[in-house]
This record gives C-alpha cells, structure tokens and sequence, in this order.
C-alpha cells in the first residue's frame, strides 16, 4: 500500500493567514492526489483533484500544486469557514489511501 | 442533484454481518463513467478506504478487509451495498458511500488493460455503526 503522511497534524492560524498543508506519498503517485475538507460532523469534501484542478464551486483561494510524492495544499488567506480537517489522498493504485489529516485550528 | 444516502442498522452484534446500502438518487447508477464506494472512519480518526464497485460488476478492496468484504450493486434499484462479516469493536465507524470518477487509461501490455484513477467527488452523509460485545 502506499503511504500518505501528511505535516502538520494541527495548525493554529488566524483569519486571513496564508497556510500550506504538505502531503508526501510512500512511492511516485504522479499527479492523481485528492484534497478534501471535514467539518466536525460532516462528511468529506472535494477540494481538488489531479493535485491541481479546483473541484467546481471551490473558491479560488485554495490552491493545490506537486507531484510524484510531494504535494501541498494553499489557503491564499484564511477564511473563518476553513477552519476543519483537510486529508490528502491518493488514487494512482489501489488500495486508495489518505493522509492522516490537518486539523487547522484558529 | 446527485445524492447519496446510505441506510442501515446502527448497531450490530460482534462476530455478526454489518449491512449497508447506499441509495444513488438524480443519476443513474449505471452510468458507465463513474464506480461507487465505502469508506469509514472509526470515532476520532481518519478515513479509510474499503473497495468499489462499478455496475458492471467489478470490484476493488482493499486487502486489509478483502476477506470480509462484499461489495453489491443493484441497478434496478438504483443502490449499492455493502456487507462486512465477522465484525468486532475495530469496526465501529461512520461509514460513508461515495460516488468514485475521473479518468481511465487503456493500453496493450500482452493483454488490453485499463487503469482506473478516481477520486471521490460526492458523498453521503454517512451512517455510525457501533458494533457491541
């Protein structure tokens, strides 16, 4: 299986902070990385796809660029909705697995 | 609007089979573009990623539950399940369905193959099972 490790665990920022989350796979995945957002309670949502294509309806300030086993994920600046848990995940072989999270905090 | 809703009992007995559908509603579940799957995520951690299916019938799990999974599409209902034997307390989650799509490559290595790489674009809200002794 290929492993996603993902740094920070949590981050503390604040409103209007320009924040990355780094997501490193165990062996080359291209470009076939996920990035989703979780709310306490809620169910994951897409953020991006192919490391860097924003999902539709996904505001412009999330950004996400790497590839092969490096990748990260940008908040241009912070808005008080994006505080949650974001996971990364690979799709390039089965079985797909995610990053262990980053919990961004205020 | 696609929507996904998975239903099922929210207790289970350990040793016994946890049983999940996920009902496909504003699509068609026989859309030859997308496959359709679990994943769970046990109380304060992450995700994991059970398997797939697509309607035609092939399967994808991963190979820690494999032996006790089973993954089942029904097209005339336009759903998808789920089945788990053999259930203990690591298996007590929220367990989400989601609608897996993206790209597929085919090419000639000996035989014709096809790579399937999906992301998961729309979820459920997701279903807790508890599984108690």
């Amino acid at each position: 299986d290929i492993q996603m490790t993902q740094s920070p665990s949590s981050l503390s920022a604040s409103v209007g902070d320009r924040v990355t989350v780094t997501c490193r796979a165990s062996q080359s995945i291209s470009y076939w990385l996920a990035w989703y957002q979780q709310k306490a309670g809620k169910a994951p949502k897409l953020l991006i796809y192919k490391a860097s294509t924003l999902e539709s309806g996904v505001p412009s300030r999330f950004s996400g660029g790497g590839s092969g086993t490096e990748f990260t994920l940008t908040i241009s600046s912070l808005q008080p909705d994006d505080f949650a848990t974001y996971y990364c995940q690979q799709y390039n072989s089965y079985p797909y697995t995610f990053g262990q999270g980053t919990k961004l905090e205020i | 609007q696609l929507q996904l809703q998975e239903s099922g009992p929210g207790l289970v007995k350990a040793s016994e089979t946890l049983s999940l559908t996920c009902a496909v509603s504003g699509g068609s579940i026989g859309d030859d573009n997308y496959s359709w799957g679990w994943i769970r995520q046990p109380p304060g951690r992450g995700l994991e990623w059970i398997g797939s299916i697509h309607y035609g019938g092939n399967t994808n799990n991963n190979p820690s539950l494999t032996s006790r999974v089973t993954i089942s599409v029904d097209t005339s209902k336009n759903q998808f399940s789920l089945g788990l034997t053999s259930v203990t307390a690591a298996d007590t989650a929220v367990y989400y369905c989601a609608r897996h799509f993206g790209t597929s490559y085919g090419f000639w290595s000996g035989s014709y193959t096809v790579n399937y790489y999906y992301y998961l674009d729309v979820w459920g809200k997701g279903t807790t099972v508890t599984v108690s002794s």
